[in-house]
């Protein structure tokens, strides 16, 4: 079946600290692959994608490329900022279920 | 574009008592998704339609769960009669196309219900 395991949280990291949130998956198929974010209060956003094998997405300083030898998508950020602070997810979607599957969510926490 | 619009944005009801939740898509989509938000369980997808018609339900929990979609602009979710167990946050979104484009899907802010 499909499947998205997220490592669990809370993280908790000092501002200009590195991120790394790892994610694997599980997939009968050739699925997208994405990460989520969730502010308090929030419904969650896109923040990154990747289609296919090899793909690097990115956004707001944040990468994350498609691994499909070692089936991850680890979620990575250079220098974090107290903005940063959020749930992120990562997920899959797959063409021939036509769904999203979920990871748990981590927490991120970043102090000043 | 308004984004996917959901409401009411905090629900406390007694158990027993039927809540009904209500979602406005973005214009245009043809599909629409409602997920469950828990600690325990994380995010799970209850329902998604596409053109108005139900097309996988495997994960509604119950028969005390129901989901309707009368036309394109509008959904409900209803639970009938509510547990203090479906106590957690809704969410509705929409897509175009799942997966693809841009924005694969469009979140709501959530319906946080909580049943006493």
């Amino acid at each position: 079946g499909n499947s998205v395991t997220q490592m669990e949280g809370p993280v908790t990291l000092s501002e200009e600290a590195f991120l790394t949130i790892n994610c694997t998956y599980t997939a009968t198929g050739y699925p997208s692959l994405f990460w989520y974010v969730q502010y308090p209060g929030e419904g969650l956003q896109l923040l990154l994608k990747a289609t296919k094998a090899d793909d690097k997405g990115s956004n707001k300083g944040f990468e994350a490329t498609y691994r499909k030898e070692t089936t991850s998508f680890h979620l990575e950020k250079g220098s974090v900022q107290v903005s940063d602070s959020a749930v992120y997810f990562c997920a899959l979607y797959e063409y021939n279920f036509n769904k999203f599957y979920f990871g748990s969510g981590t927490k991120l926490n970043v102090k000043p | 574009d308004a984004g996917v619009i959901q409401s009411p944005r905090h629900e406390v009801t007694e158990m027993g008592q039927e809540v009904t939740l209500r979602c406005k898509p973005i214009s245009g989509h043809d599909y629409l998704f409602w997920y469950r938000q828990t600690m325990m369980r994380g995010l799970e997808l209850l329902i998604y339609f596409n053109n108005n018609v139900p097309i996988d339900d495997s994960g509604m929990p119950e028969d005390r769960f129901s989901a309707k979609m009368p036309n394109a602009s509008f959904s409900t979710l209803k639970i009938q009669p509510s547990e203090p167990r479906d106590s957690a946050v809704y969410f509705c979104a929409s897509s175009l196309v799942p997966g693809q484009g841009d924005q694969p899907q469009h979140f709501g802010d959530g319906t946080r219900l909580s049943i006493l």
